[in-house]
C-alpha cells in the first residue's frame, strides 16, 4: 500500500503565485524526500527533510515535516511556466527496506 | 557525470519476445533500483541491488529478471510480457541503499503488444 498520500490531486494556478501540495503519511519515517517529475519523464530529487526536521528551504521550496500528525507540505513561492509537472512525497517504507514509497502525487499546471 | 543513463528510450515488444533494458551511471553508487509506473501512477519499486547483490524482490513476476553485471550496469531482462506491463520502467541508483537521494533516469517507455 502507499505510504504517502498527497493533496490536492491536481492544482491550477496562475504564473507567480504560491502553490501548496501536502502529503501524509501512516507509518514512522526516517526521512521524507519531495521529487518532481515532468511529464513521461524521470524523477528530480527536489528536497529530503529528516524526521528531526520541521523546516527546510531550498531556492524557491519549502518543505516542512509534522511527524506527529504524520504529515509534509511543499510551498513553492512565486511559480513559474516551467514548475508545471507532477509532485511526489517519497518515505522509506521502514522494516529494512531499502527503496522509496511513493505517494500518488500532485499534478501542477501553472497558467502564463 | 551525475546522470544516470537508461537505454532504449521506447521499446515496443510482442508478447513472446525476449528484450532487455539498460542503465548506467558512472557515480561511484553502490545501490541501484528498478521503478515501474504506470500513467498518472506514483512509481512502484521492483527490485533493489545493493553492492551487486540483490537485496529486494518485491513479489515482481518472474518474467521480470535483474541482473548486475558490476556496480555501474543494471540490467532488466524482458521474456514473455503481457499487455498490462507496458509502462515507463525507470531505473534510479543512491550512494548506498540507505533511504537517501536516489538519482532517476529518464526512463524506457515500454509497450507490449
Amino acid at each position: 500500500s502507499q505510504q504517502g498520500e498527497e493533496d490536492p490531486q491536481a492544482l491550477s494556478i496562475q504564473e507567480g503565485e504560491n502553490a501548496t501540495m501536502n502529503c501524509s503519511y501512516k507509518t514512522s519515517i526516517n526521512n521524507l524526500q519531495w521529487y518532481r517529475q515532468n511529464s513521461g519523464r524521470g524523477l528530480v530529487h527536489l528536497i529530503l527533510i529528516r524526521s528531526n526536521e520541521r523546516e527546510k528551504h531550498s531556492g524557491r521550496l519549502r518543505v516542512t515535516l509534522d511527524t506527529s500528525k504524520k504529515s509534509s507540505s511543499l510551498l513553492i513561492t512565486a511559480s513559474r511556466a516551467a514548475d508545471t509537472a507532477s509532485y511526489f512525497c517519497a518515505t522509506d517504507p521502514g522494516g529494512g527496506a531499502d527503496g522509496l514509497t511513493f505517494g500518488k502525487g500532485t499534478h501542477l499546471i501553472i497558467q502564463p | 557525470d551525475t546522470e544516470v543513463t537508461q537505454t532504449p528510450k521506447h521499446l515496443v515488444m510482442g508478447m513472446t519476445n525476449k528484450k532487455s533494458l539498460k542503465c548506467e551511471q558512472h557515480m561511484g553508487h553502490r545501490a541501484m533500483y528498478w521503478y515501474k509506473q504506470k500513467a498518472k501512477k506514483p512509481p512502484e519499486l521492483m527490485f533493489v541491488y545493493s553492492y551487486e547483490k540483490l537485496s529486494i524482490n518485491e513479489s515482481v513476476p518472474s518474467r521480470f529478471s535483474p541482473e548486475c553485471p558490476n556496480s555501474s550496469l543494471l540490467n532488466l531482462h524482458l521474456h514473455a510480457l503481457q499487455p498490462e506491463d507496458s509502462a515507463l520502467y525507470l531505473c534510479a541508483s543512491s550512494p548506498t541503499a540507505s533511504r537517501e537521494t536516489q538519482y532517476f533516469g529518464p526512463g524506457t517507455r515500454l509497450l507490449v503488444l
